[in-house]
């Protein structure tokens, strides 16, 4: 157990419609990472918080948000769903050695979405 | 960004086997970590290892940071070792982990 936890572990929906993913990191950990992992993407960084601010942004679509709560619990929205947004959503949390070395990221189970 | 190439991208063993497993990286990196994805999905922790040699029961881990690679050992290896093994790096200017492609490692009973 990482300590990380992520809800719901999967998740069936239609295209078009809008899903919320939730991430509570390990008690300390101020940083909150989402990933996403498909077949032909591999594991791609989404964007990151540090503390409720944004951090970072990788390759986050439009159609996607996030948000970290003043409890460092964050939440991604995925909206106007697609069939290629089917893919497992992870979550990590670190306590950041510093701001430009996270230290060790510690990944949830994530979350499986499979949009029809 | 930072490139992570790993090889071989599959690996089949005999149970009992050992195996050398290697991740090359193209810039100087502050973080390096090894996971494995479990059949379930899981990402398991196995090593935080930006340089030096950690060791954990049959698994052991040596980063050369100057060299710019790193190698996962896995002795015995035992069927429940299989599974997708990544190497996730990180530079100082990013602190976002980039993983590479995995590999894919099957071991028979």
């Amino acid at each position: 157990d990482s300590g990380v936890t992520q809800t719901p572990k999967h998740l069936i929906t239609a295209t078009g419609q809008r899903v919320t993913l939730r991430c509570s990191p390990r008690s300390g950990d101020l940083s909150v990472y989402w990933y996403q992992q498909s077949l032909d993407q591999g594991l791609q960084f989404l964007i990151q918080y540090y503390n409720g601010e944004e951090r970072a942004k990788g390759n986050i679509l439009e159609r996607f948000s996030a948000q970290q709560f003043p409890d460092l619990h964050s939440e991604l929205n995925l909206s106007s769903l697609e069939l290629g947004d089917s893919a497992l959503y992870f979550c990590a949390s670190s306590v950041d050695l510093t701001p430009a070395n996270t230290g060790e990221l510690f990944f949830g189970e994530g979350s499986r979405l499979t949009v029809l | 960004g930072i490139q992570v190439e790993q090889s071989p991208p599959d690996l089949i063993l005999q149970e009992g086997a050992n195996s050398t497993l290697r991740c090359n990286f193209s810039d100087s990196v502050n973080n390096l970590q090894w996971f494995h994805q479990n059949p379930w999905g899981q990402l398991i922790n196995l090593f935080y290892i930006p340089s030096g040699t950690k060791q954990n029961g049959r698994l052991s881990a040596t980063t050369v940071a100057t060299e710019r690679y790193s190698l996962l050992y896995i002795s015995s290896s035992q069927t429940t070792d299989s599974g997708v093994y990544f190497c996730a790096v990180a530079t100082g200017a990013n602190s976002k982990l980039t993983f590479g492609k995995g590999i894919t490692l099957s071991v028979r009973p």
